[in-house]
């Protein structure tokens, strides 16, 4: 199993540009989830999914926006990327009640 | 509202040292509880973890966690750790039944060789 992969591990935008971060999933889980880790504050959660077709946001998700149309995959969309979105974004999936296993992170910097 | 608190944010030890992380939640139900950890340039690993039973839960790499309730507390220890444990140690909660993990800060921990 590969278990959470993610896509790419980092990315320089602009200010303004748009840009999708992919995820996807082996472990046939229901549960998705994205979050940001900025420097002193841990991770917050911007979006999960309890399944395919069922989205819900979480703390921090203004600028966002996700979609779940397969269980493997759910991937984090940014329409107008800002600055304060500077950061390590983290996609981690699990069964219900259980550990969430997370991806490698994609780095994103946005100038 | 529901917080995690790590009062460590940088520790720093010398290899063979004991180590003790606090953590510390503001829940009012019954939780689920975790340790992850994060090597420099890697993605969160799980330490351990609590759900019920025996509050002493042990976990990968020698580490050991103890639960109390009274304390709303879920201290990290290792009686000596090693070079190779410097990494960012995160403390997470949830309520048992619902999905949305809680993290605290983190506490960066430095091991000299």
């Amino acid at each position: 199993n590969a278990g959470v992969t993610q896509t790419p591990k980092f990315r320089i935008l602009k200010i303004g540009q748009s840009m999708t971060l992919q995820c996807a999933q082996d472990m046939n889980h229901n549960y998705m989830y994205w979050y940001r880790q900025d420097p002193g504050m841990g991770l917050k959660l911007i979006y999960y999914s309890v399944g395919a077709g069922i989205t819900d946001k979480g703390e921090v998700p203004n600028g966002y926006n996700v979609s779940r149309s397969t269980t493997e995959d759910f991937p984090l969309r940014l329409e107008l990327a800002a600055p304060s979105q500077t950061s390590v974004y983290f996609c981690a999936s699990s069964d219900a009640g259980e550990t969430q296993y997370f991806g490698p992170g994609t780095r994103l910097l946005v100038l | 509202a529901q917080s995690v608190s790590q009062h460590n944010h940088h520790v720093i030890l010398s290899e063979a040292a004991s180590l003790e992380l606090g953590c510390n939640y503001s829940y009012g139900g019954t939780v689920n509880l975790f340790w992850y950890v994060q090597y420099p340039g890697q993605h969160l690993q799980l330490l351990l973890k609590y759900f019920s039973g025996d509050p002493l839960v042990k976990g990968i790499k020698g580490f050991e966690a103890e639960f109390i309730k009274s304390k709303f507390s879920f201290n990290l220890r290792k009686p000596s750790v090693q070079w190779s444990d410097t990494a960012e140690y995160f403390c997470a909660v949830t309520l048992t039944g619902f999905q949305k993990l809680v993290f605290g800060t983190g506490t960066r921990l430095l091991v000299s060789p």
